[in-house]
């Protein structure tokens, strides 16, 4: 079982908020995505990263940041929530034989 | 670009029976891998079966399957002797196979449930 973690699991917040979701992995890789999926539908890559210092954007354009200082972490910011963000955040790492996925973050911005 | 396509968005199976989800692919690459994730309505992603493409046997992982036909860009999930913990959104995916990168494109996804 991969050891993926996300926090908060739910987040509720009002817009205009600067949050930050939270995903680390304490299996070593290199390779970590952020997926935003909206109820009953397919996942979009946002972000990925490659290893430390490198951050890539995905295939949905998002507003939303990442950063990747450490191999482990890799968190996401919105530096000003809005209604339009609500959705479910999907953080996920890999190595060659596929991704493991974190539990995710659903987050409904008011 | 790759595309990864599941034409049923919803699919129910009586408890005990075998099930078969239908996937295809559009890719130019020879060597590739292909996934079968799993998410429940606890909405973690699990990964269910993988396949290389240069591998001709199909996977196998307990009650799961695939039926890997590289001509035809199609990759089939079987579920055999459903149960209702197998309920869930099934995710088929594609990834190339690069040094550098490991990004995956997936299908719409087909809502399995599992009728007792």
């Amino acid at each position: 079982e991969a050891d993926i973690y996300q926090t908060p699991r739910y987040l509720v917040i009002g817009t205009g908020k600067k949050i930050t979701l939270e995903c680390s992995q304490t299996m070593g890789h290199d390779k970590m995505y952020w997926y935003q999926q909206d109820p009953g539908m397919e996942l979009h890559l946002i972000h990925y990263s490659y290893g430390v210092n490198s951050t890539e954007k995905g295939d949905l354009s998002s507003e939303s940041t990442v950063s990747r200082i450490r191999t482990e972490h890799f968190p996401l910011t919105l530096e000003s929530a809005r209604p339009s963000h609500t959705s479910q955040y999907l953080c996920a790492s890999s190595e060659t034989s596929g991704q493991y996925f974190g539990p995710g973050t659903r987050l409904t911005v008011t | 670009a790759q595309t990864v396509t599941q034409s049923q968005p919803e699919m129910s199976v009586q408890e005990a029976e075998t099930v078969t989800l239908s996937c295809t692919y559009d890719t130019s690459e020879s060597d590739y891998y292909l996934f079968w994730y799993k998410q429940p309505p606890s909405r973690q992603m699990i990964l269910v079966i993988r396949q290389e493409a240069y591998k001709q046997q199909n996977a196998t992982e307990n009650r799961f399957s695939v039926n890997f036909q590289k001509a035809a860009k199609s990759f089939s999930l079987k579920i055999s002797d459903s149960q209702l913990g197998d309920a869930a959104m099934y995710f088929c995916a594609y990834r190339r196979v690069e040094t550098s990168g490991s990004r995956l494109t997936f299908g719409e996804g087909t809502q399995l449930t599992v009728n007792p």
